[in-house]
């Protein structure tokens, strides 16, 4: 079935690095794509969002490009801090479809 | 607002037995979702509704689940009879209307069936 995949389970920055998260998707109907974060012990936290009519999208220290040719998203983290550390989910959904699909999770250990 | 509220916060039951989680929305939203977490399956969702109404149960494992929303400030999640396969991190979501806008999630219900 279709399906949202991330490329890393885990990653590993230094303290002040930039860190780039991955995500794949397959339904080319998608249109709207969240990033969430999700603490241990705790529910999962909006990031950014970005809709297709997009393919860039600016927040504080954080960047998503969506590139719909290659059906890809991705996640940039600047100047990345030890508070970053989480697992860091992409969430699809396009018209006519009622629920987000999930990726599996990228973990972002961030190294002091 | 104190966001989306879900209890309790930690369930530990026995297989068998039946288990009740609770969530409250936040205020003026719409929109309310509950999802299972799990390491094998990750974040799945079970069944949303809108405006009390449920929209989408496809997500809902099998007729041992069932779900509710009397009113727009209060919705449970019942397993009857609750198996060992059952243990998981179940989440509530609620956002401002249907899908396509943010989701604020609940702390999570932790279920452990032994």
């Amino acid at each position: 079935g279709e399906s949202v995949g991330l490329h890393l389970p885990t990653l590993s920055v230094q303290e002040g690095d930039n860190s780039i998260i991955n995500c794949a998707y397959s339904n080319s109907a998608s249109d709207y794509f969240i990033w969430y974060k999700q603490e241990s012990g705790k529910g999962p936290q909006f990031i950014i969002d970005i809709r297709s009519n997009m393919d860039k999208r600016q927040g504080q220290r954080v960047t998503v490009l969506l590139n719909k040719t290659v059906k890809h998203l991705s996640l940039q983290i600047a100047a990345t801090q030890p508070g970053d550390s989480a697992v860091y989910f992409c969430a699809e959904t396009g018209a006519g479809r009622r629920a987000l699909t999930f990726g599996s999770g990228t973990r972002l250990q961030v190294q002091p | 607002d104190a966001g989306v509220i879900q209890s309790p916060r930690h369930e530990v039951t026995e297989m068998g037995q039946e288990v009740t989680l609770r969530c409250k929305p936040i205020s003026g939203h719409n929109s309310l979702f509950w999802y299972r977490q799990t390491m094998m399956r990750g974040l799945e969702l079970l069944i949303y509704f809108n405006n009390n109404v449920p929209i989408d149960d496809s997500g809902m494992p099998e007729d041992r689940f069932s779900a509710k929303m009397p009113n727009a400030s209060f919705s449970t999640l019942k397993i009857q009879p609750s198996e060992p396969r059952d243990s998981a991190v179940y989440f509530c979501a609620s956002s401002l209307n249907r899908v396509s806008s943010e989701q604020y999630f609940g702390p999570g219900t932790r279920l452990t069936v032994t």
